[in-house]
C-alpha cells in the first residue's frame, strides 16, 4: 500500500533558527515528490516538485532534498520567520496506467516564535 | 490572477439536504479534483477529472458526486449529506494530469457541517 509519513508532526522553533522537516514513502512506482505549504485556514501552496533524477531544489529559504533509493525527502527551513508558521505536506506521485496517483502525507505543523 | 475560486467558504446544513459547492478555474487547466481534509488524516482525494466529461473516483467518493461540463466548473454535490461529511473541503486544478510535474493549484477552502 502507498504510504508518506512525515515527521515530526509539530515543531517549534524560535525565529531565525533552521529546522529540518522529514518525509519517508513507499510509494511506487515513484513519478515525483512535492512539498506544500498549507497556512490555517487556507489552501496548500506548491513549493516545489522533484523528480527521480532531482537530488536538491530549492524556492527562496526553502531546500527540498530527495533521496530516491532510500525513498526519503527532507525540507529544510533556514532562517525562520514568523510567516512560515503552517503546515506542511509531503506529497508522493506514482505512476498509474491511467494517470497517475497522488498520495499525501499527514502534515508537519510549523510554528515559529519570536 | 490565476486562482481557484470555491464557494461558500462556510456552509451549515442539515442531514439530508442536497447541496453543491462550486468550484471554478481561470488558468484553463485541464485537471481538477476534490479533496477533504480532516484531523489526523490529512488531505484524501474524492473525485479528480482529467478533463471535460472525463471523471474519476478518488480514495473516499461515496456520499459525493460530480460533474465536469466545462473546463473552468467542477461542482461537488452532496445528493444528501450525512454528519460523517463534516469536513474541510479544497477543490485544485493543474495544468496536467495529476502524475505530471506542473504543481496543484487549490482553492481556499469550504467548512462544511452537516447537523
Amino acid at each position: 500500500k502507498n504510504q508518506v509519513e512525515q515527521s515530526p508532526q509539530s515543531l517549534i522553533i524560535l525565529e531565525g533558527k533552521n529546522c529540518t522537516l522529514q518525509c519517508n514513502y513507499t510509494v511506487s512506482p515513484f513519478s515525483n515528490l512535492r512539498w506544500y505549504k498549507q497556512d490555517t485556514g487556507r489552501g496548500p501552496v506548491s513549493l516545489t516538485i522533484m523528480t527521480f533524477s532531482e537530488n536538491t531544489k530549492s524556492n527562496g529559504r526553502y531546500t527540498a532534498t530527495l533521496d530516491a533509493d532510500t525513498k526519503q525527502s527532507s525540507l529544510h527551513i533556514t532562517a525562520s520567520q514568523l510567516s512560515d508558521s503552517a503546515s506542511y505536506i509531503c506529497v508522493v506521485s506514482a505512476i498509474k496506467a491511467a494517470g497517475n496517483k497522488l498520495t499525501f502525507g499527514g502534515g508537519t505543523r510549523v510554528l515559529v516564535k519570536p | 490572477e490565476a486562482q481557484v475560486t470555491q464557494n461558500p467558504r462556510y456552509l451549515i446544513t442539515v442531514t439530508g439536504k442536497k447541496l453543491t459547492v462550486t468550484c471554478s478555474q481561470n488558468m484553463n487547466h485541464e485537471y481538477m479534483s476534490w479533496y477533504r481534509q480532516d484531523p489526523g488524516l490529512g488531505l484524501r482525494q474524492i473525485y479528480y477529472s482529467m478533463n471535460v466529461e472525463v471523471t474519476d473516483k478518488g480514495d473516499v467518493p461515496e456520499g459525493y458526486k460530480v460533474s465536469r461540463k466545462e473546463k473552468r466548473n467542477f461542482p461537488l454535490i452532496l445528493e444528501s449529506p450525512s454528519p460523517n461529511q463534516t469536513s474541510l473541503y479544497f477543490c485544485a486544478s493543474s495544468l496536467s494530469g495529476q502524475g505530471a510535474n506542473s504543481p496543484l493549484h487549490f482553492g481556499n477552502g469550504t467548512r462544511l457541517t452537516v447537523t
